[in-house]
């Protein structure tokens, strides 16, 4: 079970936009940590998508965005496409575990 | 381009022992956080270890605390991982990953991973 609570799976045709939730507690998000957000395709290297929870590395397209509100984070992604479906990851910090924390992981399907 | 090259994964009876080296290019390697992160078959990702970019600093997940190490290796530009008593929950792809800061916060760059199967 993982601190940071994601939904398994989403899904959203083309051009749509779809959001994913990231819900933690008061030692990981409701604290001073930020959220970061990755995304990963089976069998390759996971990437960086969202840092310090609203922030894109260059080369990421401004259709992905963060956002973090209290004790939750989330990743929107608007004018969908077939490229984006992939798993992706909240990560924070935890001040009860003493380490870094991913949530359990999204499958996003584009329909 | 700066890279990461993991090496030194295999298959490995519970109870013995693996060291994992990661080759980092293009980057001043003491500058950064370094770490692991697996990913056991059908699972997400967990974060196994990390360490600060003088090697000063490490970090391990309760998971695998008092059995696996991680070093650096400033002068090779190499990060290691040493595990020993591993069990059959260890079996995942282990992906290092370096952080933009001295500690880790987040990761911004990941290698390709390399599998161990115990």
């Amino acid at each position: 079970q993982s601190v940071l609570t994601q939904p398994p799976s989403v899904s959203g045709a083309p051009g749509q936009r779809v959001t994913i939730s990231c819900t933690g507690s008061s030692s990981n998000i409701g604290a001073v940590y930020d959220v970061h957000w990755y995304q990963h395709l089976p069998g390759t290297a996971p990437k960086l998508l969202i840092y310090a929870n609203t922030n894109r590395p260059s080369g990421v397209p401004d259709r992905f965005s963060g956002s973090k509100s209290g004790t939750s984070a989330s990743l929107a992604i608007t004018g969908l496409q077939a490229e984006d479906e992939a798993d992706y990851y909240c990560q924070s910090y935890d001040s009860s575990l003493s380490g870094w924390v991913f949530g359990g992981g999204t499958k996003l399907t584009v329909l | 381009e700066v890279q990461l090259l993991e090496s030194g994964g295999g298959l490995v009876q519970p109870g013995g022992s693996l060291r994992l080296s990661c080759a980092a290019s293009g980057l001043t390697f003491n500058t950064y956080g370094m770490g692991w992160v697996r990913q056991a078959p059908g699972k997400g990702l967990e974060w196994v270890t990390s360490i600060s970019g003088r090697g000063v600093h490490t970090y391990y997940a309760d998971s695998v605390k008092g059995r696996f190490t991680i070093s650096r290796d400033i002068s090779k530009n190499t990060l290691f991982l040493q595990m020993n008593s591993l069990r059959a929950e260890d079996t995942a792809v282990y992906y290092c990953a370096k952080s933009p800061t001295i500690v880790t916060r987040y990761f911004d760059l990941w290698g390709q991973g390399t599998l161990v199967t115990v």
